[in-house]
């Protein structure tokens, strides 16, 4: 079966200091989902990527999914304490949107003031 | 609009117990799937439902098994509790042939 490895697992930067999560996928990517997720809360979509070498932004977060669709990284710039929390990176099971979706194991950031 | 909630947010229960957690799926979506969260670990797929029916499940033993009604909500219901259930659970919604799954808060249960 499919699986997502996220690195690094924890991360702690300076505020003001960029910063890129990876998630690496043992088989070819169909469709790759960032989510942030607060501390025993839900999950927040952030973006969703589908296209080999496509990227997406929002406000200071940047998703991209290489060309062979089987890595994405997650890239913030300029980090904020608002940005602290877990980031997971999720994968469809399937070849198309079915919406049963496989995570990483996440990667928690800490943003020191 | 209104988003995911789900019921209730916290529970503790003993081994050997059965519970039940509920979702309302965001309005317009007609999808749910419940995801298991263990501590320091990613969400686990458990199964999807929809029209009311169970639309694909993960690796998890029958005693865990759901419902959806007709206006898109469900229930997740774990018999014969185990310590190892002891997680968050969360629901998603969406709408079927949309990419992008919306999240409740989760229910988190604890069983001693």
């Amino acid at each position: 079966s499919q699986e997502l490895e996220q690195s690094p697992q924890s991360l702690i930067v300076q505020e003001g200091k960029n910063l890129t999560i990876n998630c690496t996928s043992s088989k070819t990517l169909y469709g790759l989902y960032w989510y942030k997720q607060k501390y025993g809360e839900g999950l927040i979509f952030l973006m969703m990527l589908q296209k080999g070498g496509e990227e997406k932004s929002h406000e200071k977060i940047t998703a991209k999914l290489d060309e062979k669709k089987q890595q994405s990284s997650l890239h913030i710039t300029a980090s904020q304490p608002s940005h602290a929390g877990i980031y997971l990176c999720g994968a469809d099971h399937g070849s198309g949107n079915t919406g049963k979706l496989i995570f990483g194991q996440g990667t928690t950031l800490q943003v020191k003031p | 609009e209104t988003g995911v909630t789900q019921s209730p947010t916290h529970l503790i229960k003993t081994r050997g117990q059965q519970v039940t957690l509920r979702c309302s799926s965001q309005s317009g979506h007609n999808t749910v799937s419940w995801y298991q969260q263990a501590l320091g670990q990613g969400p686990q797929f458990i199964f999807q439902y929809y029209r009311e029916e169970e639309n694909g499940r993960g690796n998890f033993p029958p005693r865990f098994s759901g419902l959806q009604f007709p206006n898109y909500s469900s229930e997740l219901n774990v018999n014969a509790l185990e310590l190892d259930d002891s997680a968050l659970y969360l629901c998603a919604s969406s709408l079927r042939g949309r990419e992008t799954q919306y999240f409740g808060p989760g229910t988190r249960l604890l069983v001693l």
